[in-house]
C-alpha cells in the first residue's frame, strides 16, 4: 500500500485560512469516505480533528473542516491561531482492510 | 477518562525482536466497540499503520510488516503488546498505541492515541 500524498509544509498569518492536501486513489480515499484527519505537537498524543471526512468530534472547534473530491481530501483550518502550529497528518482506510497515512504536513503560523 | 501509555526498551539491536505493551487506564480493553492498534513514526517521516486488533484475537496488519508482527493482548492487565521481530535500523521510530473507533458508516479512526515510545535499532 502507498502512502497518501501531503505537502511537506504550509504556513499562514493568524487569522487566515489555510489548506491541507492528501491525495490517494480510488482504493483508499476514492472508495470510502472514511478519512480521518490527526493534529499532532512533537512530544505529545496525536489528536483526532476530523473523521469520515466532515465530521469534527466533540471539543474540536468549528475552525477545522474536512471535505473531498475523487481521490483528495482536503483540511481546512480557518482564523489560523497561534496553537495550531503543528504537524497534520491525513489518514483512510483501504479496500484491503487496512490503513493508510500521509506523509504529514507541517503547518507554520507567522 | 480514557488514557494510553507506552511502554518498553528505547534500544533494541539488530536482528532481535523489539516488544512494547500499551497500558490502557479509564476503560476495559474488552470494550465491544474498541478495536487497538499500533501506529509508528519515522524520524523525519510520516505515519505508517502497523495493524489492529480486537481483543477476542481478530487482527489486521500491515503487508510489509506482516511476517514479522505479532499483536497479543493482557485481560489482567488490561494492556496489549506488540512484538515485532528480526529488526533493523528501519525499525527505528517513535511507535503509538491508539484506539480504534467507528464502524460501516462513520468509517474507522483512531481517536484516541498514546504520547508515543522511540525505539531506535542500534548495536
Amino acid at each position: 500500500q502507498s502512502a497518501l500524498t501531503q505537502p511537506a509544509s504550509v504556513s499562514g498569518s493568524p487569522g487566515q485560512s489555510i489548506t491541507i492536501s492528501c491525495t490517494g486513489s480510488s482504493s483508499d480515499i476514492g472508495g470510502y469516505n472514511f478519512v480521518s484527519w490527526y493534529q499532532h505537537h512533537p512530544g505529545r498524543a496525536p489528536k483526532l480533528i476530523i473523521y469520515a471526512v466532515t465530521n469534527r468530534p466533540s471539543g474540536v472547534p468549528d475552525r477545522f473542516s474536512g471535505s473531498k473530491s475523487g481521490t483528495t481530501a482536503s483540511l481546512t483550518i480557518s482564523g489560523l491561531q497561534a496553537e495550531d502550529e503543528a504537524d497534520y497528518h491525513c489518514s483512510s482506510y483501504t479496500s484491503t482492510d487496512t490503513h493508510v497515512f500521509g506523509g504529514g504536513t507541517k503547518l507554520t503560523v507567522l | 477518562q480514557l488514557h494510553l501509555q507506552e511502554s518498553g526498551p528505547g534500544l533494541v539491536k539488530p536482528s532481535e525482536t523489539l516488544s512494547l505493551a500499551c497500558s490502557v487506564s479509564g476503560g476495559s480493553i474488552t470494550s465491544s466497540t474498541s478495536y487497538w492498534g499500533w501506529i509508528r513514526q519515522p524520524p523525519g517521516k510520516g505515519l505508517e499503520w502497523i495493524g489492529t486488533f480486537y481483543y477476542t484475537g481478530s487482527s489486521y496488519y500491515n503487508p510489509s510488516l506482516k511476517s514479522r508482527i505479532t499483536m497479543s493482548v493482557d485481560r489482567s492487565k488490561n494492556q496489549f503488546s506488540l512484538e515485532l521481530s528480526s529488526v533493523t535500523a528501519a525499525d527505528t521510530a517513535v511507535y503509538f498505541c491508539a484506539r480504534r473507533s467507528g464502524d460501516y458508516v462513520r468509517g474507522w479512526y483512531f481517536d484516541l492515541w498514546g504520547r508515543g515510545t522511540l525505539v531506535t535499532v542500534s548495536s
